[in-house]
C-alpha cells in the first residue's frame, strides 16, 4: 500500500547510536501507531497518536520516542541504540472513523528492518 | 490491560481441507476483532474484522466467529490453497482505544 511509506527501509547501527524512523501517509487518516515485530512475539504497540497533539505510549514504549510533525508524518526515534531493539519496525495508520460504522482497519506501511549492532 | 492469546503458533494442512485459528482476549470492553494475514516478507493487511455485536460473518471462504461469553474468537478458512501459506494475526480493541492488542501470530503452511 503505497499510501503509507516508511524510511529507511533497512538500516544497520551501532549501539548507542540516535536512529530516526520516519513514516508518511497520503491517507489523510487522523490515527498514526508504531509497532515493532519479533519473530515469534507478533506485533507489539510502542506508540499511538489519535491526532496531532495527542500522543500516547503503548505497551514497549521504553527507549523509544516519536513526534507527530503534522497530520501525515509520524517519526520514531531510538534515542541511544541497543541491541534488542534489533527488530522490524511498522507504522500504521487508521482513519477516527464513525463509532460502530467503521474507521478502525490499521492499514500498514512496509517496515524498516532496524539492526542494532 | 488487555492480553490477547492466540492459537496453534504453527499450522499445516493439506490444499483443500479447512484451518481453524483461535484466540482469546482478556478485556470484557473489547469489541472489534480484525484478523491480518502477513505473507513473507510483506506487510500484514486485514482479511476479515467483527464487532461485538456480531457472532459471525462470512466473506468466501474466511469466517470469524465471535463467542462474546467466552471471550474467544476464532478463524476459519475452507478450502484452503497453498497462496493462504502466511502468518495470520488475530488482535482486539475497544471503542475508548482503537489501538489494537495483536496475538503472536498463527504460521499457517498450506501444503498440495
Amino acid at each position: 500500500d503505497a499510501d503509507v511509506t516508511q524510511t529507511p527501509r533497512n538500516r544497520i547501527t551501532k549501539t548507542g547510536k540516535r536512529i530516526m524512523l520516519e513514516c508518511s501517509q497520503t491517507k489523510g487518516h487522523d490515527r498514526m501507531y508504531w509497532y515493532r515485530q519479533d519473530p515469534g512475539l507478533g506485533l507489539r504497540l510502542i506508540y499511538y497518536s489519535f491526532d496531532v497533539k495527542d500522543i500516547n505510549k503503548g505497551e514497549i514504549s521504553d527507549g523509544y520516542s516519536v513526534s507527530r510533525q503534522a497530520q501525515a508524518k509520524f517519526s520514531l526515534s531510538l534515542e541511544s541504540a541497543i541491541p534488542n531493539q534489533t527488530a522490524l519496525y511498522f507504522c500504521a495508520t487508521s482513519d477516527s472513523g464513525i463509532l460502530g460504522r467503521g474507521g478502525y482497519e490499521q492499514y500498514f506501511g512496509p517496515g524498516t528492518r532496524l539492526t542494532v549492532t | 490491560g488487555e492480553n490477547v492469546e492466540q492459537h496453534p503458533s504453527t499450522l499445516s494442512v493439506q490444499e483443500g481441507d479447512s484451518a481453524v485459528i483461535k484466540c482469546t482476549y482478556s478485556d470484557s470492553a473489547s469489541n472489534y476483532f480484525p484478523w491480518y494475514k502477513q505473507e513473507l516478507g510483506k506487510r500484514p493487511q486485514l482479511i476479515i474484522d467483527i464487532r461485538s455485536n456480531v457472532g459471525e460473518k462470512k466473506d468466501q471462504r474466511i469466517a470469524v466467529t465471535l463467542n462474546k461469553t467466552a471471550k474467544h474468537f476464532s478463524l476459519h478458512i475452507t478450502e484452503t490453497q497453498p497462496e493462504d501459506s502466511a502468518v495470520y494475526f488475530c488482535a482486539a480493541s475497544t471503542d475508548s482505544g482503537y489501538a489494537l492488542n495483536f496475538g503472536k501470530g498463527t504460521s499457517l503452511l498450506v501444503t498440495p
